[in-house]
Formats: C-alpha cells, structure tokens, sequence
C-alpha cells in the first residue's frame, strides 16, 4: 500500500538540478516519522541513498540532498549526471497502519 | 560489510508456499542493533514492506500479508527465512531480503525473482 505519493517522472539536462517529492499524511510523516531515500538502478537493488530525512551514507555524493517539513520530504539532485537515471522511492513508518511504507516512485531521466 | 544473498526456487505453483531464504556474511544476524527485513517488488511496480525478525525471534508482519507470512531465524547459519503460503499470480515478484536499521533498510540483497505459475 503506497500511502507515500511521489511525481511518476522527472528530467533535466545533465547539469541541472532536479527535486522530487514525497506527500504522506499526519500518520507517516507528519507523525515525526524520519524519511529515507533509495535509488534503484535499472535490474538492480534499491541502495540507501539518503536516512534519517537529511544525512547521507558514506560514499553517497554530496550532490544528493534530502529534507521535510510538515507531512513531505524531499530529494534533490543537483549537478544531475546520465549515471543518475534511476528510479528512486522515499520510505517512513506509518502508524495507522502499523507498517513500513515506501512511496510510489519516481523515474529520473537525464535528456 | 554486511553482504546478504537470497535464495530459493523461482517458481511457485498457486496455492503452495513460497520459500526464500537470505544468508548473511560480513555480519551477524544475532546483532541486536539490527532487524532483518522481507520486501517485495512485483514487476514494474513499486516496493512493498513484508516483515522482519529480531536474533531473538521475535517478528512483525504487514497487517496485509499476516494471516500468510512466517519469518523464522537461524543464529546458527547466520541466515533467516520467509515463508509465504497459498500463494496466487499476484505474488509474483522480486523478492529481497535487506537489514533493517530499525528505521532504514540498508544494505539490501540483490532480489529473485519468484513467479507464481502452474
């Protein structure tokens, strides 16, 4: 069950920045609930990308920044480069429902 | 680091069980810092939570799939284990097993693939 609304697609040129948003409800994020980000490559496994709503893994690049306020959060990519291509999905907790949940994706094309 | 492999057939006949399971290595599943989580992903479409288990046992389901989930540990193999039963086309999927950081899931196994056929 997505309860976690993301836009199905974004673009730019290699270069620009690009965001992508998350929109739960006061059950999820709202809650306080932290956000995480993971990208997934074509035919691979998601990778954590961003947790905790803002900090990054070691050997993420810095050109990956997320944030929240109120019920969403967001991911930006800045400096966008062709290896960005990737579905990426946002993840929190949602407490009505008792479960982890991920967002509905977002593809990221490089033009 | 923490490495995670899963493992099990590709095709399940409808109404049988589905059997997976994710051996560790580079870790400890008996860490009690960490639960070790199921997610699926059918194809084409977006990623759904299963459930997870602690060293000591203990699980928690996705309300959804409770009535069919067992997730079991194995401290001795340093593995752990998924059962899904009656299983129907629209259990078809990716499969990963992943650590979970009691917030993040991190890292993730490399996925299989199970289709649901007769």
């Amino acid at each position: 069950q997505s309860v976690l609304t993301q836009p199905p697609s974004v673009s730019g040129a290699p270069g620009q920045r690009v965001t992508i948003s998350c929109t739960g409800s006061s059950s999820n994020i709202g809650a306080g609930y932290d956000v995480h980000w993971y990208q997934q490559l074509p035919g691979t496994a998601p990778k954590l990308l961003i947790y905790g709503n803002s900090n990054r893994p070691s050997g993420v690049p810095d050109r990956f920044s997320g944030s929240k306020s109120g019920t969403s959060a967001s991911l930006a990519i800045t400096g966008l480069q062709a290896e960005d291509e990737a579905d990426y999905y946002c993840q929190s907790y949602d407490s009505s429902l008792s479960v982890y949940v991920f967002g509905t994706g977002t593809k990221v094309t490089v033009l | 680091q923490v490495q995670l492999q899963e493992s099990g057939p590709g095709l399940v006949k409808p109404s049988e069980t589905l059997s997976l399971t994710c051996t560790v290595s580079g870790g400890s599943v008996s860490s009690g810092s960490y639960y070790w989580s199921w997610i699926r992903q059918p194809p084409g479409k977006g990623l759904e939570w299963i459930g997870y288990i602690y060293y000591s046992g203990s699980t928690n389901y996705n309300p959804s799939l409770k009535s069919r989930v067992t997730i079991s540990v194995d401290t001795s193999k340093n593995q752990f284990s998924l059962k899904l039963s009656s299983v129907t086309a629209a259990d078809t999927a990716v499969y990963y097993c992943a650590r979970d950081t009691y917030t993040a899931f991190d890292p993730w196994g490399q996925g299989t693939l199970v289709t649901v056929s007769s």
